[in-house]
């Protein structure tokens, strides 16, 4: 099992240029999340999904969108790239119906906005 | 809202015992307590959950008061290996819907030899 693998690792980005981070799982998870982490900080939640066609705003939802048309994908698309964007983003999954319980986390992309 | 404070770093020496301390003085009724260990250019790793008491497991053991507006992870056995960055992490399903998970601002942990 790979687990949870995110492309691109690394992308610089103009501003108001657009991009898609990829996300896939081979878990079988039904959920799956978006946090970014900006330096010093802990992770804030972007968006989540419960399932295929499912998905919800999280606490920092502005500027980006999601799409869950498998189980396995769960692409974050930035639209229009702001400097604010700049930050670590995470993707993870989770098993079952228990958000709360043990994510399994990707190695995270890193992307810069200038 | 739920806040989690944690310090910002702590050290240690192998083989002591290791206490992190989260405060989450406004938790819910419906929040469990989780803590992730992060090491750099990677994404963090769990390591316990609890929701009240004590839980432990083969790496960790996780103490939660009573009022639990705290919560402590405990690495009995400082190893090199445990130097790395520690997230309290405090969520749970909200009343209105959909879910909430408040991650503090993590404790970087630095065992010495």
């Amino acid at each position: 099992n790979a687990g949870v693998t995110q492309t691109p690792k690394f992308r610089i980005l103009k501003i108001g240029q657009s991009m898609t981070l990829q996300c896939a799982q081979d878990m079988n998870h039904n959920y799956m999340y978006w946090y970014r982490q900006d330096p010093g900080m802990g992770l804030k939640l972007i968006y989540y999904s419960v399932g295929a066609g499912i998905t919800d705003k999280g606490e920092v939802p502005n500027g980006y969108n999601v799409s869950r048309s498998t189980t396995e994908d769960f692409p974050l698309r930035l639209e229009l790239a702001a400097p604010s964007q700049t930050s670590v983003y995470f993707c993870a999954s989770s098993y079952g119906g228990d958000p709360t319980g043990e994510l399994f986390f990707g190695e995270g992309s890193r992307l810069t906005v200038l | 809202l739920a806040k989690t404070t944690q310090p910002i770093s702590m050290d240690s020496y192998e083989g002591q015992e290791v206490n992190i301390t989260c405060s989450h003085n406004n938790i819910a009724t419906n929040d469990y307590i989780t803590w992730y260990q992060q090491f750099p250019s990677q994404g963090p790793r769990f390591i316990i959950q609890g929701y009240k008491t004590k839980v432990t497991n083969e790496v960790a053991s996780l103490f939660i008061p009573a009022d639990r507006k705290s919560s402590t992870l405990s690495l009995p056995r400082g190893s090199l290996s445990d130097t790395a960055v520690y997230y309290c992490l405090v969520g749970g399903w909200v009343n209105t819907g959909g879910f909430k998970t408040i991650f503090g601002a993590g404790t970087r942990l630095f065992v010495k030899a």
